[in-house]
């Protein structure tokens, strides 16, 4: 099926630990991103991508890391997990930044305590 | 960041209805505008995009824009509770290029 997969599902992780979301597109889009979604404060953009082999940073990116070694994989690290991390993690591609609608994965609901 | 403005909500119509939500944007140099639906717990789901002023038809949907006044909107004809979810009103940053801006969405309830 076409889309995007996104790994895990949910997670518990305590402070401190390092942890990376999985993001997988099999529908050859250009860019991908990772948004974050918060009661009350909606989809903020956290990092992007708008080709294989660039990243941009977007509103929210402290705490957080990204690659994008080739067009199908953008993984997000966290390097040091803080509670304030504590979100559900959306990861979306777009075949044209700028123009075309995202497309979202189903989301990882991330507790860290 | 550019500014989506959503009233949260909820919106609330009855079953049959035409359920009427609103959405005004800060970046006049904007060009593409979305809706996404997202149930609870759920992924947001594009149901419409539009580029051009006036109105977009499809199905139940229409999405109406209104560039001079910054102002974009979504009609759901004939509401059902299966549309009961909030809409999420999206713009593309035309500065930027990369960022797709949202606004915090309207909770809309149809009810039987």
């Amino acid at each position: 099926i076409a889309g995007i997969t996104q790994a895990p599902t949910s997670q518990i992780l305590a402070a401190g630990r390092r942890m990376t979301l999985r993001c997988t597109q099999d529908m050859r889009h250009n860019a991908m991103y990772w948004y974050r979604q918060d009661l009350g404060l909606g989809l903020r953009l956290i990092h992007y991508s708008n080709t294989a082999g660039t990243t941009g940073k977007g509103e929210v990116p402290d705490g957080y890391s990204v690659s994008r070694a080739n067009t199908d994989d953008f993984p997000l690290t966290l390097a040091s997990a803080v509670p304030s991390q504590t979100s559900v993690y959306f990861c979306a591609s777009s075949g044209s930044p700028g123009n075309s609608p995202l497309h979202f994965g189903n989301g990882t609901r991330l507790t860290v305590t | 960041q550019k500014e989506v403005e959503q009233n949260s909500g909820p919106l609330s119509v009855p079953e049959g209805a035409i359920a009427s939500l609103n959405c005004t944007y800060s970046d006049r140099g904007s060009q593409s505008f979305f809706w996404y639906r997202q149930y609870s717990g759920k992924s947001p789901e594009l149901i419409m995009f539009i580029y051009s002023n006036g109105d977009k038809e499809d199905g139940r949907f229409t999405a109406q824009l209104n560039k001079a006044s910054q102002y974009v909107s979504l009609l759901i004809r004939d509401s059902q509770p299966s549309d009961s979810a909030t809409y999420l009103c999206a713009v593309w940053d035309s500065n930027s290029g990369y960022a797709l801006n949202f606004g915090k969405g309207t909770s809309l309830l149809v009810t039987p």
